[in-house]
């Protein structure tokens, strides 16, 4: 079973869209996580959040406590912005589930 | 700005061998999290550890794992007997309370032959 579920697993963009990945749990949580992986395999931390909505720069998570469902979106995507984007959550016993991940391609 | 850092980047080892994967947090973080991704596969949990002792742990972390903090600096995580299946990339993560952001060390490669 997948606590987390992510979509879509792949995305190809031209630079400049707006992109949207979207997260969908099924446990209780504490928190949940937006994780950026490089292709060299390093892990980034770009959101944790347990309600409403956090901005960084081009980056903008969402949360809905009630329907379970967070989302990431990046504005006026760059090719640098290539990567793959991972969503987890923290449950509430401090156990963490991780989804599948989002490989992200942004072409020039 | 301070990183979480691991060593070694890549361990070879034959089946059956124990090995020590090894990690140094950020100072003033007290909580210490163990995470692996099989090659082409998602991250899993392993387990997490606050007040020198394991808080949570997933189904994966059995008896052949073993975390501790031997000193004021390190978390190692120990595999006591490797399987082939152990191969895998080891992240360790730190972050400063259980309501922080997490942040990860670059990881090691484990591979079993």
């Amino acid at each position: 079973k997948n606590e987390v579920e992510q979509s879509p697993q792949n995305l190809t963009a031209q630079e400049g869209e707006f992109i949207t990945i979207n997260c969908s749990y099924s446990v209780g949580i504490s928190a949940l996580h937006w994780l950026q992986q490089h292709p060299g395999g390093g892990i980034v931390s770009l959101f944790m959040l347990s309600s409403g909505k956090k901005k960084h720069g081009r980056l903008i998570a969402t949360i809905n406590i009630q329907e379970k469902h967070s989302s990431l979106h990046i504005t006026a995507s760059h090719p640098r912005d290539s990567a793959v984007y991972i969503c987890a959550v923290s449950g509430t016993g401090n156990q963490f589930y991780f989804g599948t991940g989002t490989s992200l391609t942004v072409i020039p | 700005e301070p990183e979480v850092t691991q060593t070694p980047s890549h361990q070879v080892t034959q089946m059956g061998q124990e090995v020590i994967l090894r990690c140094v947090p950020i100072s003033n973080h007290l909580y210490f999290y163990w995470y692996r991704q099989i090659l082409g596969q998602k991250v899993e949990f392993l387990v997490s550890f606050y007040n020198n002792e394991i808080s949570e742990k997933s189904e994966i972390f059995d008896d052949q794992f073993s975390v501790e903090r031997p000193d004021g600096s390190n978390f190692t995580l120990k595999i006591r007997s490797t399987k082939l299946e152990d191969s895998a990339m080891y992240f360790c993560a730190s972050s400063g309370d259980l309501l922080n952001e997490q942040f990860f060390g670059p990881g090691t490669r484990l591979t079993v032959l």
